[in-house]
């Protein structure tokens, strides 16, 4: 049964701080790993989608990388800002299926 | 593009009555959609996954005759809640996917509806 784990639970940093969220997962069989953002009492908003081909796929201040083999990926954020303040989410899917989440990292930015 | 509404956002019932949420994807077909929930400080939890035109397929532990999934159109997948009580209060989660769009079967997600069941 595929788990997946998010460390740390909760990280706290001051503004500008570059900073990374881990995410492993049991089964390497993955076909594609998504980060999402959630503010609190809101839905997901995806950030970054990266296809077990691929080896990390950025988007602005993110950068997300996968070592499949190893089951592993982490989601780096430059130059941290207090709008980046949310729950982030790392979910991993098969082909088709539903995707299975971890249950976070809750990230604080204090201007 | 890419977008998956629903509705409501947000809901109060009674202990006792059905509650019935809508998924739409509104610019694409989806031909599967996804329920999840979401209780507090948990993440996300699969409870079913729904094919157009067909029963829903449900996770182990979820009461398929309290939660009605419906996905009568590619459009279109209702989740309704039969005589919901407190411990039914969560955050609902839909999402749907289709081949045609995003690639790589990528799900696009709905904003969530809260319910509250007093």
């Amino acid at each position: 049964k595929q788990e997946v784990t998010q460390i740390p639970a909760a990280l706290s940093v001051p503004e500008g701080e570059n900073l990374v969220l881990n995410c492993s997962f049991t089964d390497s069989a993955i076909y594609n790993l998504q980060w999402f953002r959630q503010d609190p009492g809101k839905g997901l908003t995806s950030l970054l989608l990266i296809q077990s081909s691929q080896r990390e796929q950025t988007s602005g201040r993110l950068n997300a990388s996968l070592d499949k083999s190893s089951g592993r990926s982490t989601l780096y954020i430059a130059a941290s800002q207090p709008g980046d303040s949310a729950t982030y989410l790392c979910a991993v899917s098969l082909a088709g299926t539903a995707l299975i989440f971890g249950k976070g990292t809750t990230l604080s930015v204090s201007s | 593009g890419a977008v998956v509404s629903q509705h409501p956002s947000w809901v109060i019932c009674k202990s006792g009555t059905s509650v019935k949420i809508e998924c739409r994807s509104l610019d694409f077909q989806a031909t599967t959609m996804f329920w999840y929930r979401q209780f507090p400080k948990q993440s996300l939890m699969l409870m079913a996954t729904s094919n157009e035109g067909s029963k829903a397929t449900y996770e182990q532990g979820v009461e398929k005759d309290k939660f009605l999934i419906n996905h009568a159109s590619l459009t279109l997948s209702t989740l309704t809640v039969t005589s919901a009580h407190p411990e039914d209060s969560s955050f609902y989660i839909c999402s749907a996917q289709s081949r045609g769009r995003g690639g790589y079967n990528e799900q696009f997600f709905g904003p969530g509806t809260r319910l509250t069941v007093l």
